[in-house]
């Protein structure tokens, strides 16, 4: 079966950078598009970026272009989130996704938790 | 951009009952490019419905999608425990994906 495993998290001061990367199984890797969706404490999801099938193409949410940036391994199975340059607002937690159809997300891993602060 | 509002923000609804959850958009949209996400406690979201008639897997009648423009409609008919959850709309648009801010559908 699908299955992402989101790991790199942890806490980490503002300004500073981290990785986050997404294994995933159990599906034709290179041929889904793969997204990163945050969900703050207690709040509601919101979308981060989404790179293509092939990685050529590759979208951000406005709250985070320019200092996120998405990409993938294919030799791998791996997706990578790069956040440079965090905020106090980018703490999260941090899930990846498969493309279900182009408009729609599913499944989703289990997630994993970037705190940022001093 | 599309801004999608969902009321209530909490729907307290007892076991058995109908829910009836709202999800507006800023301006018309197309169906098909709205679904909905079921989110439990400590679990990753799921997709549930999508687009004019797209279906998850195994998801129960009870649970049905309607609406257009910038009104859509996600209804739960009776209401299992296993029902009781956080739920999103989202929208696909201009390579660009949109969540709802959530309804809480919780017990009564």
């Amino acid at each position: 079966q699908v299955q992402l495993v989101e790991s790199g998290g942890g806490v980490v001061q503002p300004g500073r950078s981290l990785r986050l990367s997404c294994a995933a199984s159990g599906f034709a890797f290179s041929d889904y598009g793969i997204h990163w969706v945050r969900q703050a404490p207690g709040k509601g999801l919101e979308w981060v970026a989404q790179i293509s099938y092939d990685g050529s193409n590759k979208y951000y949410a406005d709250s985070v272009k320019g200092r996120f940036t998405i990409s993938r391994d294919s030799s791998k199975n791996t997706v990578f989130l790069q956040m440079n340059s965090l905020r106090a607002e980018d703490t999260a937690v941090y899930y990846c996704a498969k493309e279900h159809t182009v408009t729609t997300i599913d499944p989703w891993g289990q997630g994993t938790l970037v705190t940022v602060s001093s | 951009e599309i801004v999608l509002t969902q009321s209530p923000g909490t729907l307290s609804v007892a076991a058995g009952e109908r829910a009836t959850l709202s999800c507006r958009a800023s301006q018309s949209i197309s169906s098909r490019y709205l679904a909905w996400y079921q989110q439990k406690p400590g679990q990753a979201p799921r997709l549930l419905i999508y687009g004019e008639s797209g279906r998850a897997t195994g998801l129960p009648d009870r649970f049905s999608g309607s609406g257009s423009g910038t009104d859509f409609t996600l209804t739960i008919s009776r209401l299992e425990p296993e029902d009781f959850a956080v739920y999103y709309c989202q929208h696909y648009g201009s390579s660009l994906w949109t969540f709802g801010q959530g309804t809480k559908v919780e017990i009564k």
